[in-house]
């Protein structure tokens, strides 16, 4: 299987700040990454697809970036909606894994 | 707009089967697509479980795949899930999502709202 790992773990920031997850893959997985975003009860949603693609209705302050086995996601100005977790996920090759998740919490 | 509802038991009985469906509306599971389960533990991260082409073409994760069996029915347009021998650690809220969008390998696009599943006596 291939290994997905996101860092960091857990994140603090302020409205109106950047912030940066990565993930990285333990084989390369070309640009077959996601990043989807989580609040408490509610199910994952699609931000960007093929590692920079943003989704049909995702603010444009969110952006993806990278290839093979490292990758970015930015958020820049955050905004209250944002604190969630986010997951990254390949779909290169069955069994689609995802990354353990990034609590992105208020300062 | 394409949705999709899991439904089934919130409460199985260790050592039985865990059985759910999705129902699909706004869209047909007949359409070219994957319609996959992902499963997550309470407090955990997410787990990809299987997937099923509109050809009834299958796979399953590796970890998972003795117990597992996921199918469509065009007729009712829903797919399901059956998790045989269930354990404790099947515990988790499933979720139901569609593969999509003009990409190859497509991420998974559109989610159900997901139904926690205890295994418990």
């Amino acid at each position: 299987d291939i290994q997905m790992t996101q860092s960091p773990s857990s994140l603090s920031a302020s409205v109106g700040d950047r912030v940066t997850i990565t993930c990285r893959a333990s084989q390369s997985i070309s640009n077959y990454l996601s990043w989807y975003q989580q609040t408490p009860g509610k199910a994952p949603k699609l931000l960007i697809y093929g590692a920079s693609n943003l989704q049909s209705g995702v603010p444009s302050r969110f952006s993806g970036s990278g290839s093979r086995t490292d990758f970015t996601l930015t958020i820049t100005s955050l905004q209250p909606e944002d604190f969630a977790t986010y997951y990254c996920q390949q779909s290169y090759t069955t069994p689609y894994t995802f990354g353990q998740g990034t609590k992105l919490e208020i300062k | 707009q394409l949705q999709l509802q899991e439904s089934g038991p919130g409460l199985v009985r260790p050592s039985e089967t865990l059985s759910l469906t999705c129902t699909v509306s706004g869209g047909s599971v007949s359409s070219s697509y994957y319609w996959g389960w992902i499963r997550q533990p309470p407090g955990k991260g997410l787990e990809w479980i299987a997937n099923v082409y509109h050809t009834g073409s299958t796979s399953y994760n590796p970890s998972l795949k003795s117990r597992v069996t996921i199918s469509i029915d065009t007729s009712k347009n829903q797919l399901s899930l059956r998790l045989s021998s269930a354990i404790a650690a099947d515990t988790a809220v499933y979720y139901c999502a569609r593969q999509g969008g003009d990409y190859a390998r497509p991420p998974f696009d559109y989610w159900g709202q997901g139904t926690l599943v205890t295994v418990s006596s």
